[in-house]
């Protein structure tokens, strides 16, 4: 089966300027997340949806940062405007179900430098 | 969510087999064991999971403490694809939060 898809693979850009990611998770998987993960630690949760619908976005910086995933397949990830903190790979993952215990499949990042 | 203690960074011979502890003290009696580990410029990957009794897949063996405050990744033979690193994670699988892992080295 086809793999989490995420696009761009790299991006540069300046500070105060917006950016956007974009991911499409594998068919069928209902769960989807958003995670950021700096230089150094584990990756950190953003979002999670579950089909259309936004589950947990309490560690999403909402001053800055948006998600959607209109049509419950694939979804995006903005960033209005970058700061330099934001440099890091965001990473896209889904799963079945929540409460998919054998594991999520994740994408291979987004890598945002902003400079 | 319940934390876990991993050492930051380990090394292995190639060829020989390696055990990765991690300590989760605080584990409830709902949470799964999970273990992913992440590849250089990739996302991570899973690995195994366990509840209670140790378990055996084609990548590893999970060994869980009786008490459940403990268990052990054994990678049987390690080879230097392995070098990564990896995440000891307890929860339900609604959502996992990730630690700094093991930094795992593989010497040829």
């Amino acid at each position: 089966e086809a793999g989490v898809a995420q696009s761009p693979r790299y991006k540069i850009i300046e500070k105060r300027q917006s950016v956007a990611f974009w991911c499409n998770p594998i068919s069928g998987h209902a769960t989807l997340y958003w995670y950021q993960q700096i230089l150094g630690q584990g990756p950190k949760l953003l979002i999670q949806f579950q089909n259309n619908g936004v589950v947990d976005d309490s560690q999403l910086p909402k001053d800055r940062f948006s998600a959607e995933r209109l049509k419950g397949v694939d979804s995006t990830l903005k960033i209005q405007p970058a700061k330099l903190e934001d440099s890091a790979v965001y990473l896209c993952a889904s799963s079945p179900r929540p409460g998919w215990v054998v594991g999520y499949t994740f994408g291979s990042g987004t890598r945002l430098t902003v400079v | 969510d319940a934390k876990t203690t991993q050492p930051n960074s380990m090394e292995s011979n190639e060829e020989e087999p390696v055990h990765l502890p991690c300590n989760h003290s605080t584990i409830s009696g709902t949470d799964y064991i999970h273990w992913y580990r992440q590849l250089p410029s990739q996302g991570p990957e899973y690995v195994i999971h366990g509840l209670t009794s140790n378990v055996n897949n084609r990548m590893a063996s999970l060994a869980i403490a009786e008490d459940r405050k403990s268990s052990t990744l054994i990678l049987h033979r390690a080879t230097l694809r392995d070098a990564a690193v990896y995440y000891c994670i307890l929860g339900t699988g609604n959502q996992f939060y990730f630690g700094t892992g093991t930094s795992l080295t593989v010497i040829p």
